[in-house]
């Protein structure tokens, strides 16, 4: 059981927009810790998506952004694209734990 | 760029150590703004950190609590790599297992994963 909670998968269809939420505690993400973001394709190593709760490695597109609030954290991809099939991780430091940890993880299908 | 290249058994049997090495290219392990982490995946435990070994002046090493009685992280810096070493592995221990460059804000825990490398798959069965 993962210490932050993301949904097992979402879907959409092409052009749509979906959002991918995280779910924390008062000890990672409500401790007011930064959330990032990674895109992992099947077979290939996690890529950071979204650094610092809202911004954007150089090289990832404007039509994925990152949000926080309270002990939740929030990613949002709009103009689904096939390419965007893929599982999303969410990352924070837990205090309590004193160290990383990670989401779950959610599979992104697009219809 | 910088780039990490993973080397080490994909098999170990129970009880034995796990080693793995993770060379780096475009950057320095002694690099002032850098830490050097391992993370495993697994279907059973998803994305997991290990521990992280960064230089500020000196060598600091944090482990994750789960495995702090059996992980030990080292740098070399005369081959510019850094190594993990996990003892009395078990078949839980079974996992991708991935070393990571992070990047973050000095003085917090605000620290993400800028890069990775290929990851290995460790097996651990007699």
């Amino acid at each position: 059981q993962s210490v932050l909670t993301q949904p097992p998968s979402v879907s959409g269809a092409p052009g749509q927009r979906v959002t991918i939420s995280c779910t924390g505690s008062s000890s990672n993400i409500g401790a007011g810790y930064d959330v990032h973001w990674y895109q992992q394709l099947p077979g290939t190593a996690p890529k950071l998506l979204i650094y610092g709760n809202t911004n954007r490695p150089s090289g990832v597109p404007d039509r994925v952004s990152g949000s926080k609030s309270g002990t939740s954290a929030s990613l949002a991809i709009t103009g689904l694209q096939a390419e965007d099939e893929a599982d999303y991780y969410c990352q924070s430091y837990d205090g309590s734990l004193s160290g990383w940890v990670f989401g779950g993880g959610t599979k992104l299908t697009v219809l | 760029q910088v780039q990490l290249q993973q080397s080490g058994p994909g098999l170990v049997k129970p009880s034995q150590t796990l080693s793995l090495t993770c060379a780096i290219s475009g950057d320095s392990v002694s690099s002032h703004r850098a830490a050097w982490n391992w993370i495993r995946q697994s279907p059973s435990r998803g994305l997991e950190w290990l521990g992280r070994t960064y230089y500020r002046f000196k060598w600091y090493s944090d482990y994750a609590v789960s495995v702090k009685s059996r992980i030990t992280i080292n740098p070399d810096t005369s081959k510019n790599q850094f190594s993990l070493q996990l003892n009395s592995v078990t078949p839980e221990d079974t996992a991708v297992y991935y070393c990571t460059r992070s990047s973050g804000e000095e003085n917090s825990y605000n620290w993400y994963e800028k890069y990775w490398g290929q990851g290995t798959l460790v097996t651990v069965s007699s």
